[in-house]
Parts: C-alpha cells; structure tokens; sequence
C-alpha cells in the first residue's frame, strides 16, 4: 500500500496483559522503524529491522517488548506483562533507506496505535 | 549527549502571519536534519530534509534552514494558513556509541493558527 497502516487504532489492556501491535509498511520499503511516544513527548526509539532481520534493537526493553518482521505478513510489536507506564501511542514508520550518512529518504509515519494500561 | 532542543514549546499566531520554529542540535557527527509536522492523531509528515552541506531547502510555504557551524536550524512559515496548527518536529540524524546511525527527536512545537 501506499501507506504504513497500524492495527489497532486503539488498544485498553489490564495491567499485567499482553499487548500485541500491528504495522504493515509501505510496500517497496525495506526498513520499519517502532517509536514509542508518552504524553505527546519526543519520540523515543525502540527497533528497527531491514526487511526480516533486526538492524537496530538498542531501544528495547528487552526483558517484556519483543518484535517481528516476517515475510508477506505485517510486522508486529509484542508487550508480555504489561505496565502502567507502556501506556503511550506506538508508532511504526517505513522508509527505503535506513539511518546513515548522506540525506537519505523520509520516513513515512502511521497513524500509531494509543495503547492503554488500566 | 545528543540532543534535540526545539522552542517555543508552543506559539499561537494569526493567520495569515509569518512565523519561525527554532532547532538547536547538540548532535555529532551529524548526517542530516529533518523537519516533520504532526497534526493531532496523526503520525509525522515529512517536511524537509538537509544535509550539513545545505543551508536552505523549501517545500511550498515551509523553508527550513541550516547553519552546521552552529548547530542551528529554523523553520520558516509564511502565510500560516489554519491547517498549519499542528506540532513541528525537529529530527538529527546522528552517530550512535553502538556505530550505527540513530535519528534524535525534539520534543517539538505546538503551533496555533487562529483564524
């Protein structure tokens, strides 16, 4: 498609539930970045992957955020025991160029997912 | 530490007014910069993006400029229409400890254009 398109729009779990998103990116883009963005703040980094493989994961929480990019499925981001403070809007953004010297390409933004911890 | 600065936190103008968003980047080595707007519930839009060696790039009524000497960056609006209201986000593209590339967001600015 010609957008990234993020399932769902909105997500409410308990405390303590697991919370599963959705990104398909842009087709023809190799890379798919995941932001995490609290109370309208700056945008915080979580991974990245070129096509399937992982290229940047240093954002992760890695003890309860786990994420995929599998072939002809859309990407996913997986938090296992929620907490209060996950709640925030996740975004994904695809790109054609990764992050690197030179001006590279836009990132092209979802309209994220607002993600709820009661 | 790489960082982002972006003021005003906020501005309201009328429209029809010119107004300029500021970007101050402590970030290096640097690649380049990025101006994004949000409109609410939205995701970013691409506006510009500069290389260090670019000192001006415009996309319709949005001119963003760049001084790498000081590390400064604004972003011009003219005309400012109500659609504008949105916040402006200011984005570096700089080299990480683990030696990959990482983009540094600013925490933005709020605009309002009121009619």
């Amino acid at each position: 498609g010609e957008e990234v398109a993020q399932t769902p729009k909105h997500l409410v779990r308990g405390e303590g539930q697991k919370a599963k998103l959705y990104c398909a990116p842009i087709k023809g883009h190799s890379y798919v970045f995941w932001y995490q963005q609290v109370l309208k703040n700056e945008f915080k980094f979580l991974i990245s992957f070129q096509n399937e493989n992982v290229f940047d994961e240093t954002g992760m929480p890695k003890e309860r955020f786990s994420a995929k990019c599998l072939p002809n499925s859309p990407c996913s981001l997986e938090i296992q025991a929620t907490k209060l403070e996950d709640s925030a809007v996740y975004f994904c953004a695809s790109s054609q160029s990764g992050v690197g010297g030179g001006a590279g390409q836009p990132q092209h933004f979802g309209d994220g997912t607002r993600l709820s911890i009661l | 530490k790489n960082q982002v600065e972006q003021s005003p936190q906020s501005l309201i103008i009328l429209e029809g007014k010119n107004c300029t968003l500021q970007c101050n980047y402590t970030v290096s080595p640097f690649s380049n910069l990025r101006w994004y707007k949000q409109d609410t519930g939205r995701g970013p839009v691409s506006l510009t993006i500069m290389t260090f060696s670019e000192n001006t790039k415009s996309n319709g009524r949005y001119t963003a400029t760049l001084d790498a000497d000081t590390k400064q960056s604004s972003l011009h609006i003219t005309a400012s229409q109500l659609s504008d209201s949105a916040s402006y986000i200011c984005v570096v593209s700089a080299l990480g400890p683990s030696g990959t590339y990482k983009y540094i967001f600013g925490t933005g600015t709020r605009l309002k254009v009121l009619a």
